[in-house]
């Protein structure tokens, strides 16, 4: 069955630190791959995507994420983080022989301290 | 607001009680797919619906069933409840074909006492 890690469970920053959580999957072909964010008490909403091209992507509020075919690594980045950003962050496929049906890592909760 | 809606955000059940969960789609997605996010399991797929056709199963218990109306709104039916059915159920719908984003919506919050 296909799965996703999230290596980091909890991580605590101050604020203006740099974020890095790490997401690996397990091989099953063409994977789409996300990352979600999910505020306390709110729905998942998509901070990135990656379909094909290149590896590196940007998305909403200073995310990025970049592809690593060879690593099956999906890792995602923002260099400078906010109190704001205090959230949990999932990591998901989706393989193309299966529709756009989501596997998640088991997420990873990131508290900010102003 | 992702455009999905979900009803009711809040509920509270007996062990043993049969409740409906209901979702209403994107006006332009033909697909809905149902989760689970609960402490233990994390988030995980139940099922998929497309255009009112059952598409793919996950994680489902045979408790569960879904269904999926011509207006393309869909119900998740959770019966015979046990508390360790407590849990928050998402819904997502997508366009359907090709690869694309899931828009989610708010989730209901079902506690079983």
């Amino acid at each position: 069955a296909q799965s996703v890690s999230q290596h980091n469970h909890h991580v605590i920053l101050s604020e203006a630190a740099s974020l890095e959580l790490g997401c690996n999957y397990s091989y099953g072909g063409t994977v789409n791959l996300f990352w979600y964010v999910q505020y306390p008490g709110q729905h998942l909403q998509l901070l990135l995507k990656y379909f094909s091209g290149d590896p590196l992507v940007k998305g909403i509020k200073g995310f990025e994420a970049e592809f690593i075919k060879s690593k099956f690594s999906f890792n995602l980045r923002k260099p400078s983080v906010q109190w704001s950003d205090t959230a949990e962050y999932f990591c998901a496929v989706s393989y193309n022989n299966a529709g756009n049906m989501l596997t998640f890592g088991g997420g990873t909760r990131l508290m900010v301290k102003p | 607001d992702s455009g999905v809606t979900q009803t009711p955000k809040h509920l509270i059940t007996a062990t043993g009680q049969r409740v409906t969960l209901r979702c209403s789609p994107r006006s332009e997605d033909l697909s809905v797919y149902w989760y689970q996010q609960s402490l233990d399991q994390g988030l995980q797929f139940l099922i998929h619906y497309y255009n009112g056709e059952e598409r793919a199963k996950g994680n489902i218990l045979e408790r569960f069933s879904a269904q999926q109306f011509p207006d393309l709104h869909s119900e998740l039916n959770l019966s015979s409840l046990e508390l360790g059915d407590s849990a928050l159920y998402f819904c997502a719908s997508t366009r359907g074909g090709g690869p694309t984003e899931a828009f989610f919506g708010q989730g209901t919050r079902l506690t079983v006492v």
